[in-house]
């Protein structure tokens, strides 16, 4: 049981390039997740899945898009890489609606140039 | 619209003390709280969480929460702290019927042999 599991661990960008960032948990949970996690900040909501086949917007959906692929797995995609998205990014899933506790992944650490 | 403040940055104590990581929040309804805990270069772990009921929750490696609503206040409490307990804390938030949390910006506990 590898819990929730994110690639790459880390991921240097220049600006206007895209890329995607793959989470996959393999605990049947329903909900998952994409937060961002900068100093002082906290963590902030990016999209959410609460469900195989939706996505719903967060806190601050602007520059990503999501794709619940499966009930496994929840991309994350960069279309156009800015500066300001230079962040960790963590994944996490959660069996049922939300009174359990969220599982996170080990996150990924990006960086735009 | 729910949020949470935590109303210190840093907090050090000396081990063997006790120690206090103060939080405070706002939403609609009843709330359901969660303390997370992140060290270096990991994501977050759960800790603890209030849903109903008892309003001293007790959780992982020693650590309690209480419950106040009408302070709208959830502390985290341990009542002897280890160097092992330096990390980042984080506060979170959710409504009745909400998928979504809402954290902290978090709190840096750094405990000196």
């Amino acid at each position: 049981n590898a819990g929730v599991t994110q690639t790459p661990k880390f991921q240097v960008l220049k600006t206007g390039q895209s890329m995607t960032l793959q989470c996959a948990q393999d605990m049947n949970h329903n909900s998952m997740y994409w937060y961002r996690q900068d100093p002082g900040m906290g963590l902030r909501l990016i999209y959410y899945s609460a469900s195989e086949g939706t996505t719903d917007k967060g806190e601050v959906p602007n520059g990503y898009n999501v794709s619940r692929l499966n009930k496994r797995e929840f991309s994350l995609r960069l279309e156009s890489a800015a500066p300001s998205q230079t962040s960790v990014y963590f994944c996490a899933s959660i069996y049922g609606q939300g009174l359990n506790e969220q599982y996170f992944g080990p996150g990924t650490r990006l960086t735009v140039t | 619209a729910q949020s949470v403040a935590q109303p210190e940055d840093q907090v050090n104590v000396a081990e063997g003390n006790p120690l206090t990581v103060k939080c405070t929040y706002s939403v609609s309804g009843n709330p359901y709280l969660f303390w997370y805990v992140q060290y270096p270069n990991r994501g977050l772990q759960f800790l603890l969480k209030y849903i109903t009921g008892d309003n001293l929750v007790k959780g992982s490696y020693g650590f309690e929460a209480e419950f106040n609503k009408s302070q709208t206040s959830f502390h985290l409490k341990k009542p002897s702290a280890l160097v092992s307990d330096s990390a980042l804390y984080f506060c979170a938030v959710r409504g009745h019927n909400d998928y979504k949390l809402s954290f902290g910006a978090g709190t840096t506990v750094t405990v000196r042999a």
